[in-house]
């Protein structure tokens, strides 16, 4: 069965901290995608980053950074340094197979608060 | 920077009633795609479309719902007889070489069945 989990429901944070956003994933495919998405208040989906799963390799993007681990089924989010315009539900997807049409099936989403 | 763009943002309809949510994808995109979101939960697949055929269609897309490209331009989606259960927020996507790979969003269309 596919699956995301994004256990954490709402993260509260004081600016310029550090926070880690938790995905874990099922898939019985050995070709998959996981990807995050940005939704800000404003309501639109902003993508981030996209990963496959032959990739393990640690991605960093200015204050972001993604941990993919295979053997734990997880794609965790980083912010480093978090600002109030993090603020956002920040959302973990998957799609599988080599032959995907497209669909993304993703997690319940994480809301981060970040206080001044 | 190109971008997705839908239209209406916000839409407000009576039980029954038909309505059409109209996006504009990404000018060279050729894989299009709708999701919906109910209020505080998940993005839900819906359907996605290439080469003006559906390619997959998840379950919640049933008869009411139908998908179409009229031109070059719009892609649109038509639910004929609309529930109170089809309240939510609707998101274009599209993606220049479909698959796996990145979809873009559009900013949404709220509908309101009433």
């Amino acid at each position: 069965a596919q699956k995301v989990t994004q256990a954490q429901t709402e993260i509260s944070v004081v600016e310029k901290e550090d926070v880690t956003l938790d995905c874990v994933y099922e898939t019985r495919d050995t070709t998959y995608y996981l990807f995050w998405y940005k939704q800000p208040p404003s309501g639109e989906l902003v993508f981030l980053i996209r990963r496959n799963s032959f990739d393990e390799q640690n991605e960093i993007s200015g204050r972001y950074s993604w941990n993919f681990q295979k053997s734990t089924s997880s794609f965790n989010f980083t912010i480093t340094a978090s600002q109030v315009v993090d603020s956002a539900v920040y959302f973990c997807a998957l799609s599988e197979g080599a032959g995907n049409t497209g669909k993304l099936i993703f997690g319940q989403g994480t809301t981060l608060q970040v206080k001044p | 920077e190109p971008e997705v763009t839908q239209t209406p943002s916000h839409q407000v309809t009576q039980m029954g009633q038909e309505v059409i949510l109209r996006c504009v994808p990404i000018s060279n995109h050729l894989y299009f795609y709708w999701y919906r979101q109910i209020l505080g939960q998940k993005v839900e697949f819906l359907v996605s479309f290439y080469n003006n055929e559906i390619s997959e269609k998840s379950e919640i897309f049933d008869d009411q719902f139908s998908v179409e490209r009229p031109d070059g331009s719009n892609f649109t989606l038509k639910i004929r007889s609309t529930k109170l259960e089809d309240s939510a927020m609707y998101f274009c996507a599209s993606s220049e070489r479909g698959g796996n790979n990145e979809q873009f969003f559009g900013p949404g269309t709220r509908l309101t069945v009433l």
